[in-house]
């Protein structure tokens, strides 16, 4: 158990509908990524935020969006969603900020069907 | 319950040495797997993978991972490392729709 809590588990929704995802980083840790994972690309480097702010942007589409509140967990938001949205998507968590070699602590993700 | 085990947590080498990294999964039936690797300071990147066919797969910067599905085991192999292989690697067995993370190997190596 990495102390990375995501909710929910699984999530089935139609095209065009709009989705949540929550994260609960370690308890202590500031910094929180998302990472998507599909099967043929891996896993693409969505956002991290640290301590609020947003620290950096990966491969993020203009229909998402995330923030992290003052208690520190995180949530995603997947807007207009399309099929090929469809994926295992995960958050990570580390105690500062990456860039200081921290270790990753990953959640056991949230799969995405948009049927 | 489905998991992933990496034996070594951090290996210090020095340059030229050959690198072996453990990886062990407890999932049944059809698996693929993935070797991701993150370098100090970047974010995660994918190493290589393997969904069939031979079981020894080729990834970038010269390593490969052996599939070996008897032993359920899927370890990561450099024959010389390099001071750039300083990082972190993750082993990630991928199953129908769940993916786990292993702990991580951090792999330092020193001139």
């Amino acid at each position: 158990d990495s102390g990375v809590t995501q909710t929910p588990k699984h999530l089935i929704t139609a095209t065009g509908q709009r989705v949540t995802l929550r994260c609960s980083p370690r308890s202590g840790d500031l910094s929180v990524y998302w990472y998507q994972q599909s099967l043929d690309q891996g896993l693409q480097f969505l956002i991290q935020y640290y301590n609020g702010e947003e620290r950096a942007k990966g491969n993020i589409l203009e229909r998402f969006s995330a923030q992290q509140f003052p208690d520190l967990h995180s949530e995603l938001n997947l807007s207009s969603l399309e099929l090929g949205d469809s994926a295992l998507y995960f958050c990570a968590s580390s105690p500062r900020n990456h860039r200081e070699n921290e270790k990753l602590f990953f959640g056991s993700g949230t799969q995405l069907s948009v049927l | 319950a489905q998991s992933v085990s990496q034996h070594n947590h951090h290996v210090i080498l020095s340059e030229a040495a050959s690198l072996e990294l453990g990886c062990n999964y407890s999932y049944g039936g059809t698996v693929n797997l993935f070797w991701y690797v993150q370098y100090p300071g970047q974010h995660l990147q994918l190493l290589l993978k393997y969904f069939s066919g031979d079981p020894l797969v080729k990834g970038i910067k010269g390593f490969e991972a052996e599939f070996i599905k008897s032993k359920f085991s899927f370890n990561l192999r450099k024959p010389s490392v390099q001071w750039s292989d300083t990082a972190e690697y993750f082993c990630a067995p991928y199953n129908t729709d769940k993916l786990i993370f292993g702990t991580g190997t951090r792999l330092q190596v020193f001139p």
